[in-house]
């Protein structure tokens, strides 16, 4: 099994650029989550699903954007880059049922110039 | 509501006991642990749910005051490999889909 796979690993974007941050998970998880950290920071909360077709925010959704066309992929939308959002960015999933533990991506290594 | 976690840091020498702290201000429906390594991805340790139990993994284990809203993880007779930043994720009962991490403690744990 794969678990979760990010991709890319590693991107350095201009100020303003966009792109997509790309999450799959192979373990028919119903809950996929986009998290933020920054350098010496625990993990924020941007954008959340619950199922496939669902989304809802999270504590730091200003400036992203998700959906959720299929159980398996999860991507994440810069629409504009900013400094501020130079960050690792890691994607989780989990099944439905609050005793199940949540798995991580390795984490995508964003740095906007 | 981000959860809270204390202390912020930790060192210890090898053998030793340390206890970190996590608690909310909104009614829990579970807890999560986890413990993240430099450069690496956060990795599960345990979850507790409401109704106050505890659990056990090796020699780490936590409880979950649910009165409180309070959870606590124990690390007994501390190893090399301890050494990490640890996480608590919080859901609350108002909304228990969001999994909400606290700010974490780092523990170094020194021969």
């Amino acid at each position: 099994n794969a678990g979760v796979t990010q991709t890319p690993k590693f991107q350095v974007l201009k100020t303003g650029q966009s792109m997509t941050l790309q999450c799959a998970q192979d373990m028919n998880h119903e809950y996929m989550s986009w998290y933020r950290q920054d350098p010496g920071m625990g993990l924020r909360l941007i954008h959340y699903s619950v199922g496939a077709g669902i989304t809802d925010q999270g504590e730091v959704p200003n400036g992203y954007n998700v959906s959720r066309s299929t159980t398996e992929d999860f991507p994440l939308r810069l629409l504009s880059a900013a400094p501020s959002q130079t960050s690792v960015y890691f994607c989780a999933s989990r099944t439905g049922g609050s005793n199940q533990p949540q798995h991580f991506g390795d984490g995508t290594r964003l740095s906007i110039l | 509501q981000q959860p809270v976690q204390s202390p912020q840091a930790v060192i210890l020498r090898e053998g030793e006991d340390a206890v970190i702290n996590c608690s909310s201000s909104k009614a829990l429906y579970s807890v999560h642990w986890y413990r993240q390594k430099h450069g690496e991805a956060p990795v599960f340790l345990m979850i507790l749910l409401k109704g106050g139990e505890q659990k056990g993994h090796e020699k780490i284990s936590a409880s979950f005051n649910e009165k409180k809203q309070q959870s606590s993880l124990y690390l007994t007779a501390s190893q090399l490999s301890y050494s990490g930043t640890y996480f608590c994720g919080t859901e609350s009962l108002d909304s228990s889909y969001k999994l909400i991490f606290g700010s974490g403690t780092r523990l170094l744990v020194r021969p």
